[in-house]
């Protein structure tokens, strides 16, 4: 089974700045099988992208996926109040479907 | 617009099964795509419990895989989740979604969650 493993774990920041989330596989990962979601207190998970680096419809170009391998990244460009919330990582392999722990954006 | 919405028992005696369906609306079940169960216990992180494409054909979490069925029902444009052999490490927010794409593997359509805890 693939092992993913996000970082930091807590990442606090403010309004306005930029966010870098780290996801790490234990194995190599296709990029076709890499997803990010966004899950805010007490609501599902929110797709935000797929394919690694494709934007699920109606996000906003503020999120951007990248990377390739056992490396991928989320980049939110400019945190908006609605942003802090947990990230988690996705992925799909042989064995089935893995997702990482979860990163939590929380304001500084 | 696609909507999935859980519904079953919010209390599970241990060693008993648990039972969950999601209602499809806004989608024909049997047109296309995967559709999948994925749970939260309170607190931590998402699992992935297993997954069923249109057809019927299964994918399950190898860690579950002895305990769980899923299966879908066309006519009733919904599918379902059985879960035997239940503890209190079964007690979670279980969610449906959709596997959206087929190159692609994600999943696109949630529905709201159903809490489920196990306890006598």
């Amino acid at each position: 089974e693939i092992v993913l493993t996000q970082s930091p774990g807590t990442l606090s920041l403010s309004p306005g700045e930029r966010a870098t989330l780290s996801c790490r596989a234990s194995q190599s990962v296709s990029t076709n099988y890499l997803a990010w979601y966004q899950q805010r207190p007490g609501q599902a998970p929110r797709l935000l992208i797929y394919g690694a680096s494709s934007r699920a419809t109606g996000i906003p170009d503020r999120f951007s996926g990248s990377g390739s391998g056992t490396d991928f990244t989320l980049t939110i460009s400019r945190l908006e109040p609605e942003d802090f919330a947990v990230y988690y990582c996705q992925q799909y392999g042989t064995k089935g479907v893995t997702f990482g722990p979860g990163t939590k954006v929380d304001i500084k | 617009q696609v909507q999935l919405q859980e519904s079953g028992p919010g209390l599970v005696k241990p060693s008993e099964t648990l039972s969950l369906t999601c209602a499809v609306s806004g989608y024909s079940i049997s047109n296309d795509y995967s559709w999948g169960w994925i749970r939260q216990p309170p607190g931590k992180g998402l699992e992935w419990v297993g997954s069923i494409s249109h057809s019927g054909n299964t994918n399950y979490n190898p860690s579950l895989k002895s305990r769980v069925t899923m299966s879908v029902d066309s006519s009733k444009n919904q599918f379902t989740l059985r879960l035997s052999s239940v503890t209190a490490a079964d007690t979670a927010v279980y969610y449906c979604a959709r596997r959206g794409g087929t190159s692609y593997y994600y999943f696109d359509y949630w529905g709201q969650g159903t809490l489920v805890t196990v306890s006598s």
